[in-house]
Formats: C-alpha cells, sequence, structure tokens
C-alpha cells in the first residue's frame, strides 16, 4: 500500500523567496513520485515526476524536487517564487503497477505576497 | 503532450435529474481512466477505475448504480450521475493513464456540477 503525507496545508511566501512544499510518502515497493499543480478550477497539471532515475528532478517553471530514500520523502523547491506560483500542489505516489491510480497528499495551496 | 478534454466544465442541474460527463483522450489510446471527486480546498478521492471495453472498478463507499462509469473506445470514458441531489455537487475530474509503467496520469479540466 502506499500512502502520501504533505506537511503543511497552506504555506505563504514573498515573492522572489524560495518555495518548498514538502511530501513524505510510504510505499511497499520501489515508489514513482510525482507532483502536480492545480490551479482554481481546473485540472491538475504534471510538474515533475520521479521514475528511479536520477534523484533530482527538474521540472516546469523552475521547480525542482529530490528524492531522498533514507527520508522516504521528496520536497518540492523553487529557488524564487513568482505570483504565478500561487495555487495547490499535490504530491501522488504510485507503486508502478500499472493500471493502479495514483495516491494523492492532501495538498498544500501556495500563497505568494507581493 | 497529451491532451485530456473533459466535457462539460460546468453544468447546473435540478435534482433527480442525470448529468454525463465525458473525458476524452485527444492523442493517445488510453486503455486505463480514473474518476476523482474533489470537494473544496481538498484533495482528490479516487472514485473508479475505468477499463475500456469492461466494467469499472468502484472504490470502496462510491455507489455503482448511482455513478455510471462506460469506457466504450480507448478514447471516451463517460461518468453519469443519476437521479442527481445537492449532495452529489461537487467538482469531478477524470484522468487517463499515459504510463502503465510509472502510473503517471494525465488530468482532464474538471467538471463544476452543481444541483439545484
Amino acid at each position: 500500500a502506499q500512502s502520501v503525507t504533505q506537511l503543511g496545508s497552506h504555506v505563504s511566501v514573498s515573492e522572489g523567496a524560495l518555495v518548498l512544499l514538502r511530501c513524505n510518502y510510504s510505499s511497499s515497493v520501489p515508489p514513482y513520485l510525482f507532483w502536480y499543480v492545480q490551479y482554481p478550477n481546473q485540472g491538475l497539471q504534471l510538474l515533475l515526476k520521479y521514475t528511479s532515475a536520477a534523484t533530482l528532478v527538474k521540472g516546469i517553471n523552475g521547480f525542482e524536487a529530490e528524492f531522498k530514500k533514507s527520508e522516504t520523502s521528496f520536497h518540492l523547491t523553487k529557488p524564487s517564487a513568482h505570483m504565478s506560483d500561487a495555487a495547490e500542489y499535490f504530491c501522488a505516489v504510485s507503486g508502478g503497477t500499472g493500471r493502479r491510480a495514483l495516491t494523492f497528499g492532501s495538498g498544500t495551496r501556495l500563497q505568494v505576497q507581493p | 503532450g497529451a491532451v485530456v478534454s473533459q466535457h462539460p466544465s460546468r453544468v447546473i442541474c435540478k435534482s433527480g435529474t442525470s448529468v454525463k460527463i465525458e473525458c476524452r483522450s485527444l492523442d493517445f489510446q488510453a486503455t486505463t481512466m480514473f474518476w476523482y471527486r474533489q470537494f473544496p480546498k481538498q484533495s482528490l478521492m479516487l472514485m473508479a477505475t475505468s477499463n475500456e471495453g469492461s466494467k469499472a472498478t468502484y472504490e470502496q463507499g462510491v455507489e455503482k448504480d448511482k455513478f455510471l462509469i462506460n469506457h466504450a473506445s480507448l478514447t471516451l470514458s463517460t461518468l453519469t450521475v443519476t437521479s442527481a441531489h445537492p449532495e452529489d455537487s461537487s467538482f469531478y475530474i477524470c484522468s487517463a493513464l499515459q504510463d502503465p509503467r510509472t502510473g503517471e496520469l494525465f488530468f482532464g479540466e474538471g467538471s463544476r456540477l452543481t444541483v439545484l
């Protein structure tokens, strides 16, 4: 079974500041991990994914995440926040069993202050 | 990249009526699609797994007679909310399995259902 914990339902940063959104996972098999972003009244867009290649994964819009097996973490970071980054972010895990759906975390709402 | 189109984006209906939501994969064949429900300020709750040519697999607590899912082709899955009630009002999001190896999903734009 897989599960995801996102610490902090709300994160607020100033424009230009570092963004750090936390995600810890639990998986009985080597995981595949994803970060998705959701803007109001829209579906989810893939930001980046870890699929057992490089542990530091770069995604769209300047985001990146590092897979740390020892810490069972996959935190999302961005060096400098933009106003347009304000959205809901979801971490998700898959056991890589093909047809099984992703398990999502509870989400973190990112606010960017001017 | 892959595109999943969901329609309608918004629908308002009267209590007791049925509403159909379509989910199409536009540039790839999706043998598996997933339907999620999202309440305000909450995460996505998996409702069912839709497999092309076979019956959908529903999650525990989801009424299969209430939420009818049909996956008649490799590019189309539909969710019909039957005899809708105000408590069915929600944001419904479909997704298509893009990579069976990793479980990566591509999502539709979502459909906001309001039942009066």
